[in-house]
């Protein structure tokens, strides 16, 4: 089956500084993977949609330049939280969907993000 | 836009049968999927939908009935295991994306 690593799986950062978090798709080539944040006992909320090659779109309401995403090949995006305050502490989670569509939407296991 | 809806929380005891309803508001409609997520975990794919009538896979089956926009995961023969949240969630018309419902607590009491 299709998976989805997602490092690092916690982290803990100083307000205004800089954090990095990857999502790997192992054995299949995603062509689009998807950035979610999800605060504690509420839903998903979708992010961004990152395509590979291309520029990420943002779903409205998130600040393009303090969540930057780079999608530099078929199996791997970034999201840097840029100048993290902490309103910014959240598990934020990727997923990807295999270009060929066979095994829906893989979700890495999340990072939970606190900033102090 | 897309908009889903869900009860917040179900409490049941081990072995028992739960129904999950949702019901969606999509501009496009490609399919309800159901994730299972326990606590600070990754949501994990219990069922998909893309036509109407149930799916069954093991103690799980959900069903659709597009002309209703409407949608139920039935959970059978309770496991203490199954407590977790449960969200359904479409893919509308716009590049993929899912939009989840709110999420529903499952509760399995002994």
């Amino acid at each position: 089956g299709a998976v989805v690593s997602q490092h690092p799986s916690w982290v803990i950062c100083k307000s205004g500084t800089s954090v990095k978090i990857e999502c790997r798709s192992l054995d299949f080539q995603a062509t689009t993977m998807f950035w979610y944040r999800q605060f504690p006992k509420q839903s998903l909320m979708l992010m961004a949609t990152s395509n590979e090659g291309s520029k990420a779109t943002y779903e409205q309401g998130v600040e393009k330049d303090k969540f930057l995403i780079n999608h530099a090949s078929l199996t791997l995006s970034t999201l840097t939280v840029t100048s993290a305050h902490p309103e910014d502490s959240s598990f934020y989670i990727c997923s990807a969907r295999d270009i060929q569509g066979l095994y829906g939407y893989t979700f890495g296991s999340g990072t939970r993000l606190t900033v102090v | 836009g897309q908009s889903l809806e869900q009860p917040s929380e179900v409490t049941a005891v081990e072995g028992a049968i739960v129904q999950i309803n949702c019901t969606y508001q999509t501009s496009g409609f490609y399919g309800l999927s159901w994730y299972q997520q326990h606590d600070g975990g990754a949501p994990t794919f219990p069922s998909y939908n893309a036509l109407d009538g149930l799916e069954e896979t093991g103690r799980f089956s959900s069903f659709l009935s597009r002309s209703d926009s409407y949608g139920y995961l039935l959970l059978q023969e309770l496991q203490m295991k199954d407590s977790a949240s449960y969200f359904c969630a479409v893919r509308g018309a716009a590049g993929n994306k899912l939009t989840f419902g709110g999420g529903t607590r499952v509760l399995v009491k002994p």
